[in-house]
């Protein structure tokens, strides 16, 4: 089934105690991005890779680590989290980074509480 | 910068009456692809329609229609004959297909769509 998958799905950690959430898809899709959700705030991009070994910056990257080894995966890290990191973040990938014209696959989310 | 705006917080329709998701969107690019997506309260994301800055015609995916209009910058969403299942939040997003920051993608804030009986 073709799918992005999110590991965990629920996180609580303390302040300070680096963190990965990985990401993986198995549709070959050439972009990847990820989200962070907050109430009347919507979806803001953290960062996003057009491709293997290209990454940029979103609009809220501080705090936050990518990296985009394989085309496959795109972890999340946090090296020091903080409380105001406590979020839904969303992965995502689409099939080309070429053209606007590919919707985003979306995974399940991974909501983290950082106390 | 981009910039997506959807005024409406929250808006309610009766069953089987169609309604209308305002987004304004703010790019001085040339090149970029509007996008709606759907999130029920199990909290997915699902993608509805897309508009290309480029495509004539406004996009249509079944019940859903893309209300485009590129001089004002807008590119509302139009639900017809609304189903009690379409009661969830829409987000309106911009996608960014030339210059610097190729790739970025913006979202709005969200309206949450009630449907009643």
């Amino acid at each position: 089934e073709a799918q992005v998958t999110q590991n965990p799905r629920y996180l609580i950690t303390v302040t300070g105690k680096k963190l990965t959430v990985t990401c993986s898809q198995n549709m070959n899709h050439e972009y990847m991005s990820w989200y962070r959700q907050d109430p009347g705030l919507g979806l803001r991009q953290i960062y996003y890779s057009m491709n293997v070994e290209v990454t940029d910056k979103g609009d809220v990257p501080e705090g936050y680590k990518v990296s985009r080894k394989e085309k496959r995966n795109f972890p999340l890290i946090l090296e020091s989290p903080s409380p105001n990191q406590t979020s839904l973040y969303f992965c995502a990938s689409s099939l080309s980074s070429l053209a606007a014209t590919y919707e985003q696959y979306f995974g399940p989310g991974t909501r983290l509480t950082v106390t | 910068a981009q910039k997506i705006t959807q005024t409406q917080p929250g808006m309610f329709v009766q069953e089987k009456e169609a309604v209308t998701l305002d987004c304004t969107y703010d790019t001085s690019d040339p090149s970029y692809g509007l996008f709606w997506y759907k999130q029920p309260s199990s909290g997915e994301m699902i993608f509805l329609i897309y508009q290309g800055s480029y495509d004539q015609q406004n996009a249509t995916e079944g019940r859903y229609s893309l209300n485009f209009q590129k001089a004002r910058k807008s590119a509302n969403l139009v639900i017809s004959a609304s189903q009690l299942g379409d009661s969830a939040m829409y987000f309106c997003a911009d996608f960014k297909a030339g210059g610097t920051s190729y790739g970025k993608l913006t979202f709005g804030q969200g309206t949450i769509l009630t449907v009643h009986p």
